[in-house]
């Protein structure tokens, strides 16, 4: 099926700066969600959107459902070096499928 | 505490032989998923399961069958039908009311 498009893929800061990543598809989605995994590890989830248009926080971190329906962007805010990781958006379908994006690696220099 | 286990973490087989993963939870999660995850790829679902006793295809399931006896359990086994076993499995599971929740994954290695 059709993953969903994240970007960027990589990303390399400055500790204290601020990041953005985004995920957008061609289909629309009722839920979008944000994962962080560590190496070797299962991904932990950070936000959870239900509704479009919907700004959630989580501490440092923000997320947005796009008001398409079809995109949502992750914020995280003063970075610090644990927040190195990999960061996934998922998105559930109305059949309930989910998709994934590939993944933005980021990586927090001190 | 409530959660997905996963085992074993890191698992070395040779190539033709069957092997089977492990997962566990005891979130009372009506339906359970098998992933498997490549580098530079999103999640790719392998099978998934919404009720004891009943499981169906993912977008891979090529190569792989599951079993779903108890609520808890959710196994996966890799055959010797699956051209290219070596990845990252993760085992995941959701209801109504929870989004999904991951297992800490089982690395796979095929030579």
């Amino acid at each position: 099926g059709q993953q969903l498009n994240q970007s960027p893929q990589s990303m390399f800061i400055q500790e204290g700066e601020d990041v953005s990543m985004n995920c957008t598809s061609s289909s629309i989605f009722n839920t979008w969600l944000w994962y962080k995994q560590d190496p070797g590890e299962g991904p932990v989830l950070l936000i959870a959107l239900y509704k479009a248009g919907e700004l959630t926080s989580n501490g440092r971190l923000t997320a947005q459902f796009g008001i398409t329906r079809k995109d949502s962007f992750l914020n995280i805010s003063a970075s610090i070096p644990s927040d190195v990781g990999i960061y996934f958006c998922a998105g559930l379908l109305d059949n309930n499928d989910m998709r994934f994006g590939a993944g933005t690696r980021l990586t927090v220099k001190p | 505490d409530g959660g997905i286990t996963q085992s074993p973490k890191y698992l070395f087989r040779k190539e033709g032989q069957n092997v089977t993963l492990s997962c566990e939870q005891n979130l009372n999660h009506d339906a359970m998923y098998w992933y498997r995850q490549d580098p530079g790829q999103g999640l790719r679902l392998i099978y998934y399961s919404q009720i004891v006793n009943d499981f169906q295809k993912g977008d891979i399931a090529e190569g792989y069958s599951v079993s779903r006896e108890k609520k808890e359990s959710f196994p996966l086994t890799v055959t010797s039908a699956q051209k290219n076993p070596t990845a990252f499995y993760l085992c995941a599971s959701s209801n109504r009311v929870s989004p999904l929740h991951f297992g800490n994954g089982t690395r796979l290695t095929v030579t």
